[in-house]
């Protein structure tokens, strides 16, 4: 089956501008997941969906948003972009709440300039 | 704050040989740990996992022992390959499996 895709892979973006990514989970889950990646800060976790509600927040500032569909596709924006959002941002999908037995996708490379 | 931190940031080893990735953490209210691999341009990836009622879990090629005394967690890969040069990074889970915190990572290079 098709694993967890993310859109788009990379992304440039400009100071001050704001950004939607995307993230589509593998067939039946239920609940997406999204991280930031950084070589400073490591994987850090944003906030997750369950059936289009969020069921957990991470400690991140408002900029960053996110929304689930009915389908459990996912998405997140980032306001208001600093060049600090630079990073990895990746989404993850599984059946049941939380991290158990979640499979990542490859993520979304945001350079914020 | 609490944190999950890594020894090492780059553990080199011959092929063939036996590798092992250390994690300390700080969480005593850890629920379990997952170790994921980690390749360039690649999401993470679920290697094992270990609840903390237990020290020990074994999987294929890779063991994973938990001390709760010194709150130590460590990944062992028998015979290394090429194929298992990549990052690997530890996560802590508590909070009813909500809350999750990862390591740094280490970079496993595999020398042929």
């Amino acid at each position: 089956k098709a694993g967890v895709t993310q859109t788009p892979r990379y992304l440039i973006k400009t100071r001050g501008q704001q950004v939607t990514l995307s993230c589509s989970p593998i067939s039946g889950h239920r609940s997406v997941s999204w991280y930031q990646q950084t070589p400073g800060q490591g994987l850090q976790f944003l906030f997750e969906y369950f059936s289009e509600t969020q069921r957990n927040k991470g400690n991140f500032p408002g900029r960053f948003s996110g929304r689930q569909f009915s389908n459990s596709r996912s998405e997140m924006n980032v306001s208001t972009l600093e060049l600090g959002d630079s990073a990895l941002y990746l989404c993850a999908s599984s059946y049941g709440q939380g991290i158990t037995e979640a499979f990542f996708g490859q993520g979304t490379r945001l350079t914020v300039v | 704050g609490e944190s999950v931190g890594l020894h090492l940031p780059t553990l080199s080893v011959q092929e063939g040989d036996n590798s092992i990735i250390n994690c300390a953490y700080s969480n005593s209210a850890s629920d379990y740990f997952i170790w994921y691999k980690q390749e360039s341009g690649k999401g993470p990836q679920f290697i094992i996992d270990i609840r903390s009622n237990m020290d020990k879990r074994q999987g294929q090629r890779v063991t994973v022992l938990l001390n709760k005394t010194v709150k130590h967690l460590s990944l062992q890969i028998a015979a290394t390959q090429p194929g298992d040069s990549a990052v690997y990074f530890c996560a802590d889970v508590s909070g009813g499996y909500q809350k999750v915190t990862f390591g740094t990572g280490t970079k496993l290079q595999v020398i042929p």
